[in-house]
């Protein structure tokens, strides 16, 4: 399969605790964004890379969160000292971007609940 | 005002109905244009990408109006399968973040 991969697709965790979320890219893209997405609405973006550089952050992201790209390939999301509020679908998307313009395609996802 | 503003719906339409969806946005240097699609509990999929002359893929057919700020998605044709949820999204000229609507929400009924 060479679309873009996150895990684990599940998480279930404590308020408090730590988790971190995977993003494997489709390989030649160069950009990665996460986003957050809760029911019923649109996916909302949270940050993004292009090759290893996060380029935005977007104000919903919050001290207790943190991403990193180390070698401009799969990246990660933590999350620190998780609340109820965090309880969420994070979404990541990968894209190639050129002259011809940019579509994303997003992971399956991993779906976060914390208790 | 959001970026992008889309009718939630829900849309329940009868099998080989035509459907159209409409969707704002506030912005007017945007610049890219996408209509995704998703099904519960699924990741968003690109249907398609909306160009200034209108564009058309099968049953689907996508147009922009940049002096109006809107988007719309058209459907003819309606199946089941077409039951969904359709995200408008909306990509600005400065800086690289892509902007969601609410997505609008599709049954397509036997």
């Amino acid at each position: 399969d060479t679309g873009v991969s996150q895990n684990p697709r599940h998480k279930i965790t404590k308020r408090g605790q730590n988790v971190t979320f995977r993003c494997d890219p489709i390989s030649e893209h160069n950009r990665l964004y996460w986003y957050r997405q809760t029911l019923g609405q649109g996916p909302e973006f949270l940050t993004y890379f292009q090759n290893e550089a996060q380029l935005e952050k977007s104000r919903l992201l919050s001290d207790r969160f943190s991403a990193e790209r180390p070698k401009g390939s799969f990246s990660t999301l933590e999350i620190q000292r998780t609340e109820q509020g965090d309880s969420a679908m994070y979404l990541c998307a990968s894209s190639l971007a050129g002259r011809r313009g940019e579509t994303q395609y997003f992971g399956p996802g991993t779906r976060l609940l914390v208790l | 005002r959001k970026e992008v503003e889309q009718d939630p719906g829900p849309f329940n339409v009868p099998e080989g109905a035509t459907v159209a969806f409409n969707c704002t946005y506030s912005n007017s240097a945007s610049q890219s244009f996408f209509w995704y699609r998703q099904d519960c509990r699924k990741e968003p999929k690109l249907l398609m990408s909306v160009y200034s002359s209108g564009n058309e893929d099968g049953r689907f057919t996508a147009q922009l109006n940049r002096a109006s700020q809107y988007i719309s998605l058209l459907i003819r044709d309606s199946k089941l399968s077409d039951s969904a949820t359709y995200l408008c999204v909306v990509k600005r000229n400065t800086g690289n973040q892509f902007y969601f609507g609410t997505g609008t929400s599709l049954t397509v009924i036997p």
